[in-house]
């Protein structure tokens, strides 16, 4: 049972440059949410999703885009990359109901300069 | 949205102290849950508490709900306690909000 898992781990890009981060998990969570964390900000979420093909806004949102096409995926990507997503990245899954607190995937530390 | 503050921001314990951090919601929230940041960077939940009092070997926690609070208690702190420790819940709707959290360090 591998739980949330996030690839890649480490990734710098150039400012304008797209790229997707992936989120997996095995555990059959309705329930997946993508997260930022910068220093001294706590996380904020930038995009959940309740089940496969419905997908929301979070807290902020600009500069990212989500699907969710099947139970175990939800992908993050950044359509132009900018030096204000310089971030580290969590990806969190849990069942919807009542009672089941989330887990989360281990982060990707993203540059770009 | 609602707002989420913890305290306090930062803590120094020595090992073997006990502590007690909070966590204040603006509104009435559910799904409340207590995390852990290890120094890996690594969160852990530690509780899914929305309301009462559980436990978990040196950590428990407590809400009380209708007041809109949260408490964390560690008991006899080691090392490996050292990291962030966050709060979150959920008003109305799908949006878990995380508050600041606080950074704990124990001293060997």
């Amino acid at each position: 049972n591998a739980g949330v898992t996030q690839t890649p781990k480490f990734q710098v890009l150039k400012t304008g440059q797209s790229m997707t981060l992936q989120c997996a998990q095995d555990m059959n969570h309705e329930y997946m949410s993508w997260y930022r964390q910068d220093p001294g900000m706590g996380l904020r979420l930038i995009h959940y999703s309740v089940g496969a093909g419905i997908t929301d806004q979070g807290e902020v949102p600009n500069g990212y885009n989500v699907s969710r096409s099947t139970t175990e995926d939800f992908p993050l990507r950044l359509l132009s990359a900018a030096p204000s997503q310089t971030s580290v990245y969590f990806c969190a899954s849990s069942y919807s109901g009542p009672g089941y607190g989330y887990t989360f995937g281990s982060g990707t530390r993203l540059t770009v300069v | 949205g609602i707002q989420v503050e913890q305290s306090p921001p930062d803590l120094i314990l020595q090992e073997g102290a006990n502590s007690t951090l909070r966590c204040n919601f603006s509104d009435s929230v559910n799904n409340l849950q207590w995390f852990h940041q290890n120094p890996w960077g690594q969160l852990i939940n530690l509780f899914y508490i929305p309301s009462g009092t559980k436990q978990n070997g040196r950590l428990s926690a407590t809400t009380v709900a209708t007041e809109r609070y949260s408490l964390l208690y560690i008991s006899s702190s080691q090392t490996t306690d050292s990291g962030v420790y966050f709060c979150a819940g959920k008003a109305a709707g799908n949006k878990l909000t995380f508050g600041g959290g606080t950074r704990v360090l124990v001293k060997p």
